[in-house]
Protein backbone atom coordinates (compact mmCIF):
# COMPACT_ATOMS: atom_id res chain seq x y z
CA UNK A 1 0.00 0.00 0.00
CA UNK A 2 1.43 3.35 -0.76
CA UNK A 3 1.32 6.62 1.13
CA UNK A 4 2.65 9.80 1.45
CA UNK A 5 2.35 12.11 4.16
CA UNK A 6 3.94 15.98 3.92
CA UNK A 7 4.98 17.65 7.31
CA UNK A 8 6.55 21.02 7.67
CA UNK A 9 5.75 24.62 9.22
CA UNK A 10 1.81 25.97 9.09
CA UNK A 11 3.07 29.71 9.49
CA UNK A 12 6.03 31.23 7.52
CA UNK A 13 7.07 34.92 7.31
CA UNK A 14 7.49 36.39 4.42
CA UNK A 15 10.97 36.16 2.71
CA UNK A 16 11.69 32.99 4.59
CA UNK A 17 12.37 30.17 2.82
CA UNK A 18 9.93 27.63 3.68
CA UNK A 19 11.22 23.19 3.94
CA UNK A 20 8.66 21.09 3.59
CA UNK A 21 9.42 16.85 3.78
CA UNK A 22 7.06 13.84 2.43
CA UNK A 23 8.09 10.88 3.69
CA UNK A 24 6.50 7.54 1.77
CA UNK A 25 5.98 4.18 1.99
CA UNK A 26 4.97 1.30 -0.03
CA UNK A 27 7.92 2.16 -2.32
CA UNK A 28 11.26 2.64 -3.06
CA UNK A 29 12.90 5.76 -4.81
CA UNK A 30 15.77 3.62 -5.82
CA UNK A 31 12.81 1.66 -8.24
CA UNK A 32 13.13 2.54 -11.91
CA UNK A 33 10.69 5.23 -13.38
CA UNK A 34 9.19 6.28 -9.53
CA UNK A 35 8.93 9.88 -9.18
CA UNK A 36 7.92 12.03 -6.18
CA UNK A 37 6.33 15.40 -6.78
CA UNK A 38 5.14 18.31 -5.46
CA UNK A 39 1.68 20.21 -6.00
CA UNK A 40 0.07 23.36 -4.13
CA UNK A 41 -3.41 24.65 -4.06
CA UNK A 42 -3.65 28.25 -3.07
CA UNK A 43 -7.16 29.07 -1.67
CA UNK A 44 -10.04 28.89 -4.50
CA UNK A 45 -7.28 28.72 -6.79
CA UNK A 46 -6.32 25.58 -9.13
CA UNK A 47 -4.12 23.00 -8.90
CA UNK A 48 -0.21 23.82 -9.42
CA UNK A 49 2.74 21.23 -10.32
CA UNK A 50 6.02 22.35 -8.42
CA UNK A 51 8.47 20.01 -8.71
CA UNK A 52 9.59 16.70 -9.74
CA UNK A 53 12.65 13.94 -8.71
CA UNK A 54 13.00 10.78 -10.08
CA UNK A 55 14.83 7.56 -9.12
CA UNK A 56 17.70 8.67 -11.01
CA UNK A 57 18.01 11.81 -9.51
CA UNK A 58 16.21 13.62 -12.83
CA UNK A 59 14.94 17.05 -11.38
CA UNK A 60 11.81 18.85 -13.00
CA UNK A 61 10.73 22.13 -11.67
CA UNK A 62 7.65 24.42 -12.42
CA UNK A 63 9.19 26.95 -15.38
CA UNK A 64 7.70 29.85 -13.28
CA UNK A 65 9.07 29.18 -9.77
CA UNK A 66 12.53 27.29 -10.71
CA UNK A 67 14.41 29.86 -9.56
CA UNK A 68 13.36 29.54 -5.80
CA UNK A 69 12.11 25.77 -5.80
CA UNK A 70 15.27 23.07 -5.05
CA UNK A 71 14.28 19.29 -4.90
CA UNK A 72 16.05 16.58 -3.29
CA UNK A 73 15.34 12.69 -1.80
CA UNK A 74 17.00 10.82 0.68
CA UNK A 75 16.25 7.50 -0.49
CA UNK A 76 17.44 5.91 2.71
CA UNK A 77 15.00 7.53 4.72
CA UNK A 78 12.37 7.62 1.89
CA UNK A 79 12.10 11.21 1.85
CA UNK A 80 11.53 13.83 -0.49
CA UNK A 81 12.63 17.60 0.82
CA UNK A 82 11.00 20.99 -1.38
CA UNK A 83 12.71 24.13 -0.56
CA UNK A 84 10.98 27.17 -1.37
CA UNK A 85 12.77 30.21 -1.27
CA UNK A 86 11.67 33.92 -0.34
CA UNK A 87 8.06 33.29 0.43
CA UNK A 88 5.14 35.49 -0.24
CA UNK A 89 1.64 35.74 1.12
CA UNK A 90 0.42 34.50 -2.13
CA UNK A 91 2.56 31.65 -1.27
CA UNK A 92 0.10 30.33 0.83
CA UNK A 93 -1.56 27.27 -0.12
CA UNK A 94 -2.14 23.60 0.51
CA UNK A 95 1.46 22.05 -0.33
CA UNK A 96 0.80 18.14 -1.64
CA UNK A 97 3.18 15.32 -2.25
CA UNK A 98 2.68 12.72 -4.62
CA UNK A 99 4.11 9.62 -6.81
CA UNK A 100 4.25 9.76 -10.36
CA UNK A 101 5.89 7.34 -12.68
CA UNK A 102 8.53 7.83 -14.68
CA UNK A 103 7.15 8.71 -18.64
CA UNK A 104 3.24 9.69 -17.33
CA UNK A 105 1.62 12.68 -16.11
CA UNK A 106 -0.22 11.88 -13.88
CA UNK A 107 -0.06 11.39 -9.97
CA UNK A 108 -1.17 8.30 -9.10
CA UNK A 109 -1.11 8.52 -5.25
CA UNK A 110 -1.38 11.87 -3.03
CA UNK A 111 -0.63 12.83 0.59
CA UNK A 112 -3.45 14.58 2.20
CA UNK A 113 -1.62 17.81 1.98
CA UNK A 114 -0.81 20.66 4.56
CA UNK A 115 -1.53 24.04 4.44
CA UNK A 116 0.87 26.52 4.74
CA UNK A 117 0.21 30.19 5.44
CA UNK A 118 2.57 33.31 4.83
CA UNK A 119 2.02 36.12 6.54
CA UNK A 120 3.73 38.40 9.01
CA UNK B 1 0.55 27.94 -18.62
CA UNK B 2 -3.43 28.58 -17.56
CA UNK B 3 -5.22 25.83 -15.56
CA UNK B 4 -7.71 24.32 -17.80
CA UNK B 5 -11.55 25.17 -17.48
CA UNK B 6 -13.91 23.02 -15.51
CA UNK B 7 -17.41 24.25 -14.34
CA UNK B 8 -17.87 25.47 -10.52
CA UNK B 9 -20.18 22.93 -9.74
CA UNK B 10 -22.59 20.46 -10.91
CA UNK B 11 -25.27 18.09 -9.11
CA UNK B 12 -27.81 15.17 -9.53
CA UNK B 13 -29.85 12.98 -7.93
CA UNK B 14 -28.87 9.66 -6.97
CA UNK B 15 -28.60 6.99 -9.47
CA UNK B 16 -28.41 10.12 -12.26
CA UNK B 17 -25.41 10.95 -14.19
CA UNK B 18 -23.44 13.88 -14.05
CA UNK B 19 -20.89 15.17 -16.81
CA UNK B 20 -17.75 17.39 -15.74
CA UNK B 21 -16.25 19.12 -18.66
CA UNK B 22 -12.80 20.41 -18.89
CA UNK B 23 -11.50 22.72 -21.95
CA UNK B 24 -7.61 23.75 -22.76
CA UNK B 25 -6.21 24.48 -26.06
CA UNK B 26 -4.44 22.40 -28.47
CA UNK B 27 -1.43 22.73 -26.41
CA UNK B 28 -3.00 20.72 -23.57
CA UNK B 29 -6.05 18.59 -24.14
CA UNK B 30 -6.38 18.88 -27.25
CA UNK B 31 -2.59 18.59 -27.99
CA UNK B 32 -2.33 14.40 -26.33
CA UNK B 33 -4.41 11.89 -25.38
CA UNK B 34 -3.16 12.35 -21.42
CA UNK B 35 -6.31 13.88 -19.72
CA UNK B 36 -6.39 12.31 -16.15
CA UNK B 37 -8.76 12.83 -13.54
CA UNK B 38 -9.35 12.76 -9.72
CA UNK B 39 -11.29 13.06 -7.00
CA UNK B 40 -10.73 15.07 -3.68
CA UNK B 41 -13.02 15.06 -0.53
CA UNK B 42 -11.51 17.34 1.43
CA UNK B 43 -9.29 16.82 4.02
CA UNK B 44 -8.53 13.56 2.12
CA UNK B 45 -5.60 12.59 -0.14
CA UNK B 46 -6.88 13.26 -3.86
CA UNK B 47 -7.60 10.18 -5.83
CA UNK B 48 -6.74 9.12 -9.22
CA UNK B 49 -10.16 8.23 -11.04
CA UNK B 50 -8.96 8.15 -14.95
CA UNK B 51 -5.81 8.28 -17.16
CA UNK B 52 -4.92 8.53 -20.50
CA UNK B 53 -8.27 9.73 -21.12
CA UNK B 54 -10.62 6.23 -20.29
CA UNK B 55 -7.95 4.46 -18.47
CA UNK B 56 -9.11 3.20 -14.83
CA UNK B 57 -6.56 2.65 -12.46
CA UNK B 58 -7.53 -0.58 -10.64
CA UNK B 59 -10.65 -0.51 -7.78
CA UNK B 60 -12.05 2.69 -9.50
CA UNK B 61 -15.61 1.70 -10.18
CA UNK B 62 -16.91 1.99 -13.90
CA UNK B 63 -19.22 4.47 -13.24
CA UNK B 64 -16.39 6.71 -13.77
CA UNK B 65 -15.88 7.04 -17.01
CA UNK B 66 -13.89 9.71 -19.97
CA UNK B 67 -13.33 10.53 -23.03
CA UNK B 68 -12.14 13.90 -24.72
CA UNK B 69 -13.09 15.91 -27.77
CA UNK B 70 -11.39 18.78 -29.42
CA UNK B 71 -9.39 20.80 -26.24
CA UNK B 72 -12.21 19.44 -24.50
CA UNK B 73 -12.74 16.44 -22.33
CA UNK B 74 -15.11 14.88 -20.14
CA UNK B 75 -15.73 12.79 -16.97
CA UNK B 76 -19.06 11.23 -16.70
CA UNK B 77 -20.04 9.93 -13.11
CA UNK B 78 -23.07 7.50 -14.08
CA UNK B 79 -25.65 6.16 -11.25
CA UNK B 80 -24.96 8.87 -8.73
CA UNK B 81 -23.93 7.63 -5.01
CA UNK B 82 -23.77 9.59 -1.74
CA UNK B 83 -19.99 9.08 -1.52
CA UNK B 84 -19.33 11.06 -5.35
CA UNK B 85 -19.92 13.92 -3.47
CA UNK B 86 -16.33 15.80 -3.75
CA UNK B 87 -14.81 18.10 -5.89
CA UNK B 88 -13.14 16.54 -9.05
CA UNK B 89 -10.09 17.93 -10.86
CA UNK B 90 -8.81 17.29 -14.59
CA UNK B 91 -4.99 17.74 -15.86
CA UNK B 92 -3.41 17.41 -18.80
CA UNK B 93 -0.23 16.71 -20.11
CA UNK B 94 1.35 19.80 -21.98
CA UNK B 95 4.61 19.65 -23.03
CA UNK B 96 8.05 18.23 -22.21
CA UNK B 97 9.32 21.58 -20.55
CA UNK B 98 5.75 21.39 -18.70
CA UNK B 99 4.88 19.63 -15.03
CA UNK B 100 1.12 19.47 -16.28
CA UNK B 101 -1.85 21.53 -15.92
CA UNK B 102 -4.90 21.20 -13.25
CA UNK B 103 -8.32 22.41 -14.02
CA UNK B 104 -10.09 24.36 -11.64
CA UNK B 105 -12.35 22.18 -10.06
CA UNK B 106 -15.53 20.91 -9.98
CA UNK B 107 -17.83 20.35 -6.92
CA UNK B 108 -20.27 17.87 -7.27
CA UNK B 109 -23.30 18.11 -4.95
CA UNK B 110 -25.25 14.98 -4.99
CA UNK B 111 -29.35 15.95 -4.26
Amino acid sequence: QITLKESGPTLVKPTQTLTLTCIFSGFSLRTDEVGVGWIRQPPEKALEWLALIYWDNDKRYSPSLKSRLTITKDTSKNQVVLTMTNMDPLDTATYYCAHRRGGTSWADYWGQGTLVTVSS
Amino acid sequence: QSALTQPPSASGSPGQSVTISCTGTSSDVGGYNYVSWYQHHPGKAPKLLLYEVTKRPSGVPDRFSGSKSGNTASLTVSGLQAEDEADYYCSSYAGSNNLGVFGTGTKVTVL
